[in-house]
């Protein structure tokens, strides 16, 4: 399997500018997980999906930021606007059940805001 | 609000020992716990997964442990190697929540 793939592998964009990063979860995963990493706050859940439903999203930081999954194979989470303090890399994870299967995770995308 | 603490937060031992990276959580109240490693630059790599009802698990030269009842995990890994050098990361998985990651600890293992 081709694991949790993730693009772009790294962004740069001024200011103010739509972000959008991707993910295709591994085949047959029904759990669909976006993390966002920083070195001040470490890995916190922005969001998660079952069966491609938003489940929680209380995670999310601002209502500059939105998460859709239009299909199983795949994801989008979306900035705009960006801004400076949403540099980070963010991570997209997959898992087939919730309670009892371990989570796989993409390389992430690392993100610049200038 | 669950809690993951893990300690010491880095790490640098000589080749071949062994040795014990700790992580603390404060509900108990837990579906299982995750052991990961992280390499820079690249994602999160599932170690090992401990479901509640369980005590330890085991793959290789890696053992978790789980008390519950004391909100603790241990990870041992024996006979040390400069390839296990990675941060390691410990995630909680509680009732009413998704997971919660502690914040690593980074090994460095000397050849």
């Amino acid at each position: 399997d081709a694991g949790v793939i993730q693009s772009p592998r790294h962004e740069v964009t001024e200011m103010g500018q739509e972000v959008t990063l991707r993910c295709k979860p591994i085949s047959g995963h029904d759990y669909l997980f976006w993390y966002r990493q920083t070195m001040m706050r470490g890995l916190e859940l922005l969001i998660y999906f079952n069966n491609n439903v938003p489940i929680d999203d209380s995670g999310m930081p601002e209502d500059r930021f939105s998460a859709k999954m239009p299909n199983a194979s795949f994801s989008t989470l979306k900035i705009q606007p960006s801004e400076p303090r949403d540099s980070a890399v963010y991570f997209c994870a997959s898992s087939s059940g919730q309670n009892n299967q371990p989570q796989h995770f993409g390389d992430g995308t690392r993100l610049s805001i200038l | 609000k669950q809690e993951v603490t893990q300690i010491p937060a880095a790490l640098s031992v000589p080749e071949g020992e062994n040795l014990v990276l700790n992580c603390s959580f404060t509900d108990s109240a837990i579906y299982n716990l995750q052991w990961f490693r992280q390499d820079p630059g690249k994602g999160l790599t599932s170690l090992l997964l401990i479901q509640s009802s369980q005590r330890e698990q085991t793959s290789g030269r890696l053992n978790a442990s789980l008390d519950k009842s004391s909100g603790r995990s241990t990870l041992y890994i024996a006979a040390s190697q400069p390839g296990d050098s990675a941060t390691y990361l410990c995630a909680v998985k509680s009732h009413g929540q998704n997971f919660v990651f502690g914040p690593g600890t980074r090994l460095s293992v000397l050849p």
